[in-house]
Parts: C-alpha cells; structure tokens; sequence
C-alpha cells in the first residue's frame, strides 16, 4: 500500500511564477490535510479538505494560495505569483475518516525555492 | 488556542545513552498528543499518540512518553539510544471533534543528535 506521495519533491520557482503542488492521500482515505515548513519554524497547518470540499481553511494566506481536492485525482496547493517568502517545505497528510484515533500520514514532502 | 512548546531546540547524546525530549503544551481544553520524527528530507512518522487512557505510551522504535495532565507534559524518553535515531523530534497536539482531529499545532521541534 502506497503512502502519501507528493510531487514534485522539489521545485524551483522565479519571482511571480506560479507552484503547484500535487498530493496523493494513502488509498482509501478521503482526508487530506496541508502543512507548511518555514526555515527555522516548525510545521504550520494550513487547509483541511474532504473530496471537493474545504472544511478549514484557517491556516492559509489570504491571497495567492488555494487548495482544492477533486472527485478524481490528486489534491492540489497552488501559489500564485510566489515571492521569496513562500520558500518553504510543504507537506501533505492524509487519514481515511477524521475519527478520533486515525493516525494522520504525512507525505515526505515538496520543497518549494522561489529565486 | 493551543500552542506546544518544545523546551531544547538541540539534544546532542552519546549512543547507548538514556535521552528525554521535553514538550510542554498549553490549552484550556483536553488535547490529544503526538509524537513525530523526521529524518532528513523526509516525511512525518508517527512515534507514538495518546488520546486517552493510560498515561504511558509506548511507540515504535522503542520510544516512550508520559501524558502529565498537571504539568500539561509529554515528554518522550528512550533508555538508549542508537545512531540511527538522529533526526528531527516534533511534539504536536490537536483538539477532539471530528474536523479538529488532524489540525495539528506542532511545536518548533529538538534536533536528537547521537554520537557514536
């Protein structure tokens, strides 16, 4: 059984392009979940999402950044017109239900270097 | 809101040493608590979780940790370690309720170094 598997695992970015990160949960969870690791920080939740919906979004920038998680494929984190300071390690976790007890997989993450 | 708090930002230990990772949260409501270790240019891996129960766990690779509600602690312990734990320790906690669950708020994380 396949983990969570992100890609690209690394990608470089020149000022006001835009990044999009790919995420494949384990197979048979629904649940997927979006972190981020600034340098010299730990990780940052940013969005929740079920199949086609956003349940919280509370960690994410207001603008530039979206997340999406369709019927069929994979989840989606995408930047917009990045700039430096979105330099960081993004990663991906995923859990079959939100039931109290589920471990949560992380995925071994996308390192995202805006030039 | 939560926060976590990881007391020692770098442990360096020599092999077949005990080593205690300390972690520290703060919440006005009960809390799940993790553990996660990342080697380098990797992913999380689960060590161990509690969520209710006894306040000894027990996780993988030999690991320990003890829930102390009064201290708001739950620092994780191995009584020796090998080379091959040298990595990145994350201490993390989430609230119950069904959309919480897996918003994790992780602490800033302790650098376990082992010397041979």
């Amino acid at each position: 059984n396949a983990g969570v598997m992100q890609n690209p695992r690394h990608l470089v970015r020149r000022r006001g392009q835009e990044a999009r990160l790919r995420c494949s949960p384990m197979k048979g969870h629904s649940h997927v979940y979006w972190y981020r690791q600034l340098p010299e920080e730990g990780l940052k939740f940013m969005v929740y999402l079920q199949k086609e919906n956003i349940i919280d979004e509370s960690g994410m920038p207001k603008e530039r950044f979206s997340a999406e998680f369709p019927k069929e494929g994979p989840s989606i984190l995408r930047i917009q017109q990045v700039v430096r300071g979105d330099s960081a390690a993004y990663f991906c976790a995923s859990s079959p239900t939100a039931e109290t007890g589920n471990t949560i997989y992380f995925g071994e993450g996308s390192w995202l270097t805006v030039v | 809101a939560q926060s976590v708090t990881q007391l020692d930002s770098q442990v360096p230990v020599f092999e077949e040493a005990p080593v205690e990772l300390r972690c520290n949260y703060s919440s006005s409501v009960s809390v799940y608590l993790f553990w996660y270790v990342q080697y380098p240019n990797q992913g999380l891996q689960l060590l161990l979780k509690y969520l209710s129960g006894s306040t000894l766990v027990k996780g993988i690779n030999g690991f320990e940790a003890e829930f102390n509600k009064s201290q708001t602690s739950f620092h994780l312990r191995k009584p020796s370690v090998h080379i091959s734990d040298t990595a990145e320790y994350f201490c993390a906690v989430s609230l119950p309720g069904g959309t919480s669950y897996g918003k994790l708020t992780f602490g800033q994380g302790t650098i376990l170094t082992v010397h041979p």
